[in-house]
C-alpha cells in the first residue's frame, strides 16, 4: 500500500511568514509523529498524535510551532513568523499504535527560510 | 533522557567488504529501529529489533537488550549501501530518539 506522504516537498519562505506542512499517514495507522532534521541538531522529535490527541508536545521548540490532526488521519504542522533557524527538513512518521511500534517515515519537507 | 551513541561516525569500505555498525543506548528500550538514509534524504526502515537477531538479505542485526547495544552487519557491501545509517530507540514515552548516525561510503 501507499506509504507516508508529505507536502510540499520543498518550501522556500521569507522570514516572518507563516508556513503549513502536511502529512498523510499510512492508512490505518493511528499514531503520527513529527520530527525535524537540521545540520546542527540531528534528528529530533517535535510532537506526536494518538488519534486526534497530542499526548506529547515536548519537542516543539517554541510557541510559534503548532500541529493538529483531524479525522485521525491528515496532520498539519504550522510554523508562524518563521525564523532562519527554522530551516530544516521536517519529517513525518506513522505507526499502527503509539508505544513502541515500528515507525515509517515520509520523504520530508525541506523548509528554507530566507 | 536516553542517550544513543553510534560508532564509528564515518566508515569507508571497498565494494565487497563486510562491516559492523554499533549502537549503544543508556536505558531499557521498547523499540529499536535501524534506518538507512539515502542520498535523497529518505529514511528507509531496515530492522525493527528491540531484542534478538534478524536477517534480511545481506543485512542482519542483533540487539542485546540486557547489555544495551545493537549491531548492524553489512556483508558484501555494494555502492548502493552508501549513505547514513541511524539507530533510533523508544524508551519512556513514544518518541524515537536517534543516534548521530554512521556515514558509510562504499567505493567501487
Amino acid at each position: 500500500g501507499a506509504g507516508v506522504s508529505q507536502s510540499p516537498s520543498n518550501k522556500v519562505t521569507e522570514k516572518g511568514k507563516d508556513v503549513e506542512l502536511r502529512c498523510d499517514p499510512i492508512s490505518g495507522h493511528t499514531a503520527l509523529y513529527w520530527y525535524r532534521q537540521s545540520l546542527g541538531q540531528g534528528l529530533e522529535f517535535l510532537i506526536y498524535f494518538q488519534g486526534n490527541s497530542a499526548p506529547d508536545k515536548s519537542g516543539l521548540p517554541s510557541d510559534r510551532f503548532s500541529a493538529e490532526r483531524t479525522g485521525g488521519s491528515v496532520s498539519t504542522l504550522t510554523i508562524q513568523r518563521t525564523q532562519q533557524e527554522d530551516s530544516a527538513v521536517y519529517l513525518c512518521a506513522s505507526s499502527w499504535l503509539a508505544g513502541g511500534y515500528e515507525q515509517y517515515f515520509g520523504p520530508g519537507t525541506r523548509l528554507t527560510v530566507t | 533522557g536516553i542517550q544513543v551513541e553510534q560508532s564509528p561516525p564515518d566508515l569507508i569500505l571497498q565494494e565487497g567488504a563486510n562491516s559492523t555498525l554499533r549502537c549503544n543506548f543508556s536505558d531499557s528500550v521498547n523499540n529499536l529501529q535501524w534506518f538507512h538514509q539515502n542520498p535523497w534524504g529518505q529514511l528507509i526502515n531496515l530492522f525493527y529489533i528491540p531484542s534478538g537477531t534478524k536477517q534480511n538479505g545481506r543485512l542482519s542485526a542483533t540487539t542485546v537488550a540486557t547489555e544495551r547495544y545493537s549491531l548492524l552487519y553489512i556483508s558484501s557491501s555494494q555502492t548502493t549501501d552508501s549513505g547514513v545509517y541511524f539507530c533510533a530507540v523508544v524508551s519512556s514515552g513514544d518518541k524515537l530518539t536517534f543516534g548521530t548516525g554512521t556515514r558509510l561510503a562504499v567505493r567501487p
